[in-house]
């Protein structure tokens, strides 16, 4: 399975914009990429995903670089609530396990 | 809104007992799974089930099994509890799409999660 890698953890003022990195080098060209976040005593939940563009929903943007071999994901303003781990995830077209690395622990400093 | 639904939150449970961690999602979907989650190893997939009367084992198998009778619901069971399995639970279903929009539209959904401890 293709591995993602994230920083372990990191820091954002409340209302400034976080970039959470992903590197993922061996992605293939059939790799969709997701991101998950898992606040304290909750299962994770789905926050976005895509394949080449860039993609913004209500919750975050990702912007994919060109040759996919990473990714950030973006919020636009942080707010004490995105306090969380960020898990960075690549999903084949083959099999729906999913693989979920240690992520990146964001905290909010107010 | 997608729910998945887990029985307990909180579990206290004493070394060789018989457990049942049940599960219940309210959209139709075809595939269920169970994780558990402790510090430093991350989610780890125990089983998983891609049809009523299925079920497949994942990574971490051994001293669980599982049972899904109806769609809806998918219930892991701990034949005999170990202090071993002192750990976080979750839950999650999502869709069985065509292979061609796995990557697409495979995203699961979680329960909030069963912390069991096995004393």
């Amino acid at each position: 399975d293709a591995k993602t890698t994230q920083p372990n953890s990191m820091e954002s003022n409340e209302e400034e914009p976080v970039h959470l990195p992903c590197n993922h080098s061996t992605i293939s060209g059939t790799d969709y990429i997701h991101w998950y976040r898992q606040l304290p005593s909750q299962g994770p939940e789905y926050v976005i995903h895509g394949l080449t563009s860039n993609v913004n929903n209500r919750m975050a943007s990702l912007a994919i670089a060109e040759d996919r071999k990473s990714s950030t994901l973006i919020l636009h303003r942080a707010t004490l609530r995105d306090a969380a781990v960020y898990y960075c995830i690549l999903r084949t077209t083959s099999y729906d396990k999913v693989i979920f690395g240690p992520g990146t622990s964001l905290s909010v400093i107010p | 809104d997608v729910k998945v639904t887990q029985s307990s939150r909180y579990l206290v449970k004493r070394t060789g007992e018989k457990v049942f961690l049940e599960c219940v999602q309210d959209m139709d979907h075809e595939n269920m799974f169970w994780y558990r989650q402790d510090p430093g190893l991350g989610l780890r997939l125990i089983y998983f089930s891609y049809d009523v009367k299925m079920k497949e084992k994942g990574d971490i198998p051994e001293g669980y099994s599982v049972s899904r009778e109806k769609k809806e619901r998918f219930s892991l069971i701990l034949e005999s509890a170990s202090t071993n399995q002192t750990s976080m639970y979750l839950c999650a279903s999502s869709l069985s799409p065509p292979s061609w929009l796995a990557g697409e539209k495979n995203i699961q959904y979680f329960g909030a999660g069963t912390r069991l401890s096995v004393l």
